[in-house]
C-alpha cells in the first residue's frame, strides 16, 4: 500500500516568509509525528498526534512553529518567520497507534532550504 | 530525560568483515528500540527492533539483542556487503507516556568498500 507522502519535496524561502509543509499518513494510521534533521542538532522530535487527543507540542522549538491535523489524516506544520536555523529535512511519520512498541514509518521528507 | 549514544562515524569496512555499531540509552523504565537505516538519497525505514529486554531483533543479516543490565543495544552483521552503506540510527521510545515519539542517536555512517 501507499506510504508516508510528504510535500513539496523541496522548498526555498527567504528569511522572514512562511512556509507550510503537508504529510499524508498511511491510510488508518492513528498516530503522526513531526521530526527534524539538521546537521548541527540530528534528529528531533517535533509534535506528536494521537486520534482526538491534544498534540504533544514539546518538541516545537519555538513559537514560530504550529502543525494542524485536520480530520485525523493529513497534517501541516506551519513555521511563521523563518530564519536561516530553520534549514533542515522536516520528516513525517506516522504508525498505527500511539504505543511504545509500535513502529514508525517515516516519509522522504521535506528540505526546507531558507536564504 | 531519555537519550541514546551510538558510535561516531564514519566508519569504514571491507565486503564480507564484521560490524558492531555500538548504542547505550538512558532511560526510565522499559523502553522499546529500535534501529533505523537511511540508504543515500533514501528515507529513514527500520531494520529491526525489540521491545522487551534480552530480545533480540533481527533483519537482512543484521541483529541486535536488549541488553537492560548494559543499558545496550548494539548492532552487529556478521558479513557486510557494499549495499549496507548507509547511515544508521538507535533510537528508543517510551513505553507508556509521551506517546510514540522517538528519541534518536546521533547517527553511524557506514561505508561498505570492495
Amino acid at each position: 500500500g501507499a506510504g508516508v507522502s510528504q510535500s513539496p519535496s523541496n522548498k526555498v524561502t527567504e528569511k522572514g516568509k512562511d512556509v507550510e509543509l503537508r504529510c499524508d499518513p498511511i491510510s488508518g494510521h492513528t498516530a503522526l509525528y513531526w521530526y527534524r534533521q539538521s546537521l548541527g542538532q540530528g534528529l528531533e522530535f517535533l509534535i506528536y498526534f494521537q486520534g482526538n487527543s491534544a498534540p504533544d507540542k514539546s518538541g516545537l522549538p519555538s513559537d514560530r512553529f504550529s502543525a494542524e491535523r485536520t480530520g485525523g489524516s493529513v497534517s501541516t506544520l506551519t513555521i511563521q518567520r523563518t530564519q536561516q536555523e530553520d534549514s533542515a529535512v522536516y520528516l513525517c511519520a506516522s504508525s498505527r497507534g500511539g504505543q511504545g512498541q509500535e513502529t514508525q514509518y517515516f516519509g522522504p521528507g521535506t528540505r526546507l532550504l531558507v536564504l | 530525560g531519555d537519550s541514546v549514544t551510538q558510535m561516531e562515524g564514519p566508519v569504514t569496512l571491507s565486503e564480507e568483515a564484521f560490524l558492531t555499531i555500538n548504542c547505550t540509552y538512558t532511560a526510565t523504565g522499559y523502553p522499546s528500540l529500535f534501529w533505523y537505516v537511511q540508504y543515500p538519497g533514501e528515507g529513514l525505514q527500520l531494520l529491526l527492533k525489540a521491545t522487551k529486554a534480552d530480545d533480540k531483533g533481527s533483519n537482512k543479516g543484521f541483529e541486535a539483542t536488549y541488553r537492560k543490565e548494559t543499558t545496550s543495544f548494539h548492532l552487529e552483521k556478521g558479513s557486510v556487503q557494499v549495499s549496507d552503506s548507509a547511515v544508521y540510527f538507535c533510537a528508543l521510545s517510551p513505553v507508556t507516556g509521551g506517546g510514540n515519539k522517538l528519541t534518536f542517536g546521533t547517527g553511524t555512517q557506514l561505508k561498505v568498500e570492495l
